[in-house]
């Protein structure tokens, strides 16, 4: 059974520091990995997708890199705005998609 | 370009009572789902749907029923309701396939069960 961790849970940062989230998994047999923002209250909206073959995907000031060997995957946030604040949460997609608990970030101004 | 669009955003419901929380998309994906979002246990799989005529049972079936007549739509029933179901209770889909590709989801419905 696929388990999906992030670390940490909660995350205060001033305005304009750069930030890495951390999600692991226990399976490393993996289509693709996939990062998700929620607002409070929101629905889920997608971030990024990280597909098995790929090491790296970016959009804009999010980069997120996948190690499948080592069942790992980081979401780099830069020069982190306060409009940045949500909940972040990643997740393994397949018929049963496993998600993490999530990470809540605040930026600061 | 509508996405995933869920209804009803909030419900009160009675012990006892049925509904049914509507799913619809428009992208014409085959793979659907049902998840609830608990605090401190986060999205649990209820139900999923690889394609019309075809749904099976995902980490927390107990309580829900789903069908797929259609490839838009896929509701998610509750036969009588139990406070253990209030829930924020959230739809998504993606084209079926290997690999799974990106999965959309609707803003969500809030359910409290009194």
């Amino acid at each position: 059974k696929q388990e999906v961790t992030q670390i940490p849970a909660a995350l205060s940062v001033p305005e304009g520091e750069n930030l890495v989230l951390n999600c692991s998994f226990t399976d490393s047999a993996i289509y693709n990995l996939q990062w998700f923002r929620q607002d409070p209250g929101k629905g889920l909206t997608s971030l990024l997708l990280i597909q098995s073959s790929q090491r790296e995907q970016t959009s804009g000031r999010l980069n997120a890199s996948l190690d499948k060997s080592s069942g790992r995957s980081t979401l780099y946030i830069a020069a982190s705005q306060p409009g940045d604040s949500a909940t972040y949460l990643c997740a393994v997609p397949n018929n049963d998609m496993r998600f993490g608990a999530g990470t809540r970030l605040t930026v600061k101004p | 370009n509508a996405g995933v669009t869920q209804t009803p955003k909030f419900q009160v419901l009675k012990t006892g009572q049925s509904m049914t929380l509507q799913c619809a998309q428009d992208m014409n994906h085959e793979y659907m789902s049902w998840y609830r979002q608990d605090p401190g246990m986060g999205l649990r799989l209820i139900h999923y749907s690889v394609g019309a005529g075809i749904t099976d049972q995902g980490e927390v079936p107990n309580g829900y029923n789903v069908s797929r007549s259609t490839t838009e739509d896929f509701p998610l029933r509750l036969l009588s309701a139990a406070p253990s179901q209030t829930s924020v209770y959230f739809c998504a889909s993606s084209s079926s396939g290997t690999p799974v590709t990106e999965a959309f989801f609707g803003q969500g419905t809030r359910l409290t069960v009194v």
